[in-house]
């Protein structure tokens, strides 16, 4: 069964206090790995897709790589701004132009000034 | 660019009652849009994909009957909540696919309420 697991469920870090958040997925098939954001009463925002193992993306204070197994969300000296609950979801394979997203149950940061 | 507009953000409805939420591509088309719930401090669940004027597939689970989906053009695509009970009460979530390199984008979801 494909399978999409988060950790921690829940991480609390002092501003500029650097950390990693975790994604892994046993499922047949990967087209992609893709992290959101989520903030409260809010759809998700994208932030990156991840295609193949050894993959890294940056954006600002966040850096996401990808490996056969697993998938790190790393966060560098964060700021207040950036709390909110982080998503990953995998895209399975098959024959459609637009896969179906599978998404883990999420991590909730909260950075603390 | 690639915004999708999600209408209403907040509804509350009476027990029995129907409820419609639009899902708008706003500067491009979408040909697959996908329906999501979701439940207080949890994650995403897949409830369907709806396809321009095709009939939408639904997950496992949902009940097509009370999830009516319609994608009639390649900007539109509505969900309706049919005979609304307390259960149906959730956090809607539409997506559309932007190609490979581009994810996913969302709408900003519809807090149901049935009293």
């Amino acid at each position: 069964e494909d399978q999409v697991t988060q950790s921690p469920e829940a991480l609390r870090l002092q501003e500029g206090e650097s950390s990693s958040l975790n994604c892994s997925y046993t499922v047949s098939g990967l087209r992609g790995l893709f992290w959101y954001r989520q903030d409260p009463g809010k759809g998700p925002e994208f932030l990156f897709t991840l295609y193949s193992a050894g993959e890294e993306k940056e954006k600002e204070r966040l850096k996401a790589t990808l490996t056969k197994k697993e998938s790190f969300l790393h966060i560098t000296a964060p700021k207040p701004e950036d709390s909110a609950t982080y998503l990953c979801a995998v895209l399975l394979g098959g024959g459609t132009s637009y896969g179906k997203l599978t998404f883990g149950q999420g991590t909730i940061l909260t950075v603390h000034p | 660019g690639a915004v999708v507009s999600q209408h209403p953000s907040r509804v509350i409805c009476k027990s029995g009652t129907s409820v419609k939420i639009e899902c708008r591509s706003l500067d491009f088309q979408a040909t697959t849009m996908f329906w999501y719930r979701q439940f207080p401090k949890k994650s995403l669940m897949l409830m369907a994909t709806s396809n321009e004027g095709s009939k939408a597939t639904y997950e496992q689970g949902v009940e097509k009957d009370k999830f009516l989906i319609n994608h009639a053009s390649l900007t539109l695509s509505t969900l309706t909540v049919t005979s609304a009970h307390p259960e149906d009460s959730s956090f809607y979530i539409c997506s559309a696919g932007l190609g490979k390199f581009y994810g996913y984008t969302f709408g900003s979801g519809t807090r149901l309420t049935v009293v």
